[in-house]
């Protein structure tokens, strides 16, 4: 069993570029998140998916900020014109919905920094 | 709206000593998941319970224990005979009712405990 999986580990872009993050879930797992981590603080929910479908978005995800899930498999996390402010750990979960709701497994994150 | 709340920001022990890393949440929901997880020096969160609010027996796995008091909105982790290995963050979590009434969806997560393990 695989674990959660994100691509890349670290990203370092200028001020104003695009970037995209990759995140594999565990196979079965019908649920994906994302999460912002910055230094010194717990993570902050981004955004989650079930299967396809986008269910929630926090207000932290400005309109700079898109997330896909076209196959309900992977995941795409998107943010363009970065800005300073953005750097930080992306962060992906999965888990499963089902008879019993199972708790999140994280993957190792993508840490973004921006010059 | 839900908020998690660790009051200690690091505690230092000695190995061997017992711990108790404090948890506080708030929830407007009669039915929740609490959680614990550990973030090591590598970085990746790494689950280790999950509390359903209806079931307030404590639980002990090993070294770990859990004391859930929803009487006082505490869910408190303790680390018996501390090892080095255990230092960590630690982060407690809670979950509500999705959006739309789905199964439970997105953690809130309290701002960690540093807890560094001397030899």
């Amino acid at each position: 069993d695989t674990g959660v999986s994100q691509d890349p580990r670290h990203k370092i872009t200028k001020r104003g570029q695009n970037v995209t993050f990759r995140c594999d879930p565990i196979s079965e797992h019908n649920r994906l998140y994302w999460y912002r981590q910055t230094l010194g603080q717990g993570p902050e929910f981004l955004t989650y998916f079930q299967n396809e479908a986008q269910l929630e978005k926090s207000r932290l995800l400005s309109d700079r900020f898109s997330a896909e899930r076209p196959k309900g498999s992977f995941s795409t996390l998107e943010i363009q014109r970065t800005e300073q402010g953005d750097s930080a750990m992306y962060l992906c979960a999965s888990s499963n919905v089902g008879q019993s709701n199972q708790p999140q497994h994280f993957g190792d994150g993508t840490r973004l920094s921006i010059l | 709206a839900q908020k998690v709340t660790q009051a200690q920001t690091e505690i230092s022990v000695v190995e061997k000593e017992d711990v108790t890393l404090d948890c506080v949440y708030e929830t407007r929901d009669t039915t929740y998941y609490l959680f614990w997880y550990k973030q090591p020096p590598s970085g990746e969160l790494v689950f280790l319970i999950r509390r359903n609010s209806f079931d307030e027996q404590n639980e002990i796995s090993g070294r770990y224990s859990w004391n859930f008091q929803k009487s006082t909105s505490s869910f408190n982790f303790t680390i018996t005979a501390s090892q080095v290995v255990d230092s960590a963050v630690y982060f407690c979590a809670l979950s509500e009712k999705g959006a739309g009434g789905t199964s439970y969806g997105k953690l809130t997560f309290g701002q960690g405990t540093i807890l560094t393990v001397h030899p």
